[in-house]
């Protein structure tokens, strides 16, 4: 049982639109969820996250939504760059296991 | 801060031989490091987990005998891949970490066993 889903395999926005990446969860355990943006034969980077006590996040462009009783949360990137184009990977993970538990990722295309 | 490195960045190798892939923490003492399976278009499927002077924990369906983890020291793990098969062609990542929250990823290794 997958337990960190991302839904959408691909998502193509215009530059200096908005892109939203979603994802989902079922262990109501996860206390605390990550962003990570990946290029092509390089490790994730980090890119911005939220516990659980919060809702909202927000780093520049880059805003994490948290809603807990959906166990959903989104990535929004606004105004989107051609060079945030990238497979991202939500995360979650629970302080006790202090592991994380990745998606499937999202490859985002931003088209100039 | 905060850089990790791996190595060797790709390799091949022939079948039934073993590889061993290295993974540093260049600027910061890592206390735990994890091993992750990337294959193509999919997640990152965790491999196992290691503290510093302790035996790796291996997730479920993930053969310890054959993927040997060795955590010697707080900057240095190594993943090495026994009797290396084809279908354990994969991407290689590491990451390390010195606070719960916090997991610095390397740049991975390709293996490829022909």
């Amino acid at each position: 049982d997958q337990q960190v889903k991302q839904n959408s395999p691909s998502l193509s926005v215009q530059e200096g639109r908005i892109s939203i990446l979603n994802c989902d969860y079922t262990n109501s355990m996860f206390d605390y969820f990550l962003w990570y943006k990946k290029y092509p034969a390089e490790g994730p980077t980090f890119l911005i996250s939220i516990s659980s006590i919060k809702d909202k996040n927000e780093d520049g462009r880059f805003t994490v939504f948290l809603n807990k009783s959906a166990k959903h949360l989104s990535l929004h990137i606004v105004p989107s760059q051609p060079g945030d184009s990238a497979v991202y990977f939500c995360a979650a993970m629970s302080t006790n296991a202090g592991k994380s538990t990745f998606g499937d990722g999202t490859t985002l295309t931003v088209k100039p | 801060g905060a850089v990790v490195s791996q190595h060797p960045s790709w390799v091949i190798c022939k079948s039934g031989t073993s590889v061993k892939i290295e993974c540093r923490s260049l600027d910061f003492q890592a206390t735990t490091m994890f091993w992750y399976r990337q294959f193509p278009k999919q997640s990152l499927m965790l491999m196992a987990t290691s503290n510093e002077g302790s035996k790796a924990t291996y997730e479920q369906g993930v053969e310890k005998d054959k993927f040997l983890i060795n955590h010697a020291s707080l900057t240095l793990s190594t993943l090495t891949v026994t009797s290396a098969h084809p279908e354990d062609s994969s991407f290689y990542i590491c990451s390390a970490s010195d606070k719960v929250y916090e997991q610095y990823f390397g740049p991975g290794t390709r293996l490829t066993v022909t």
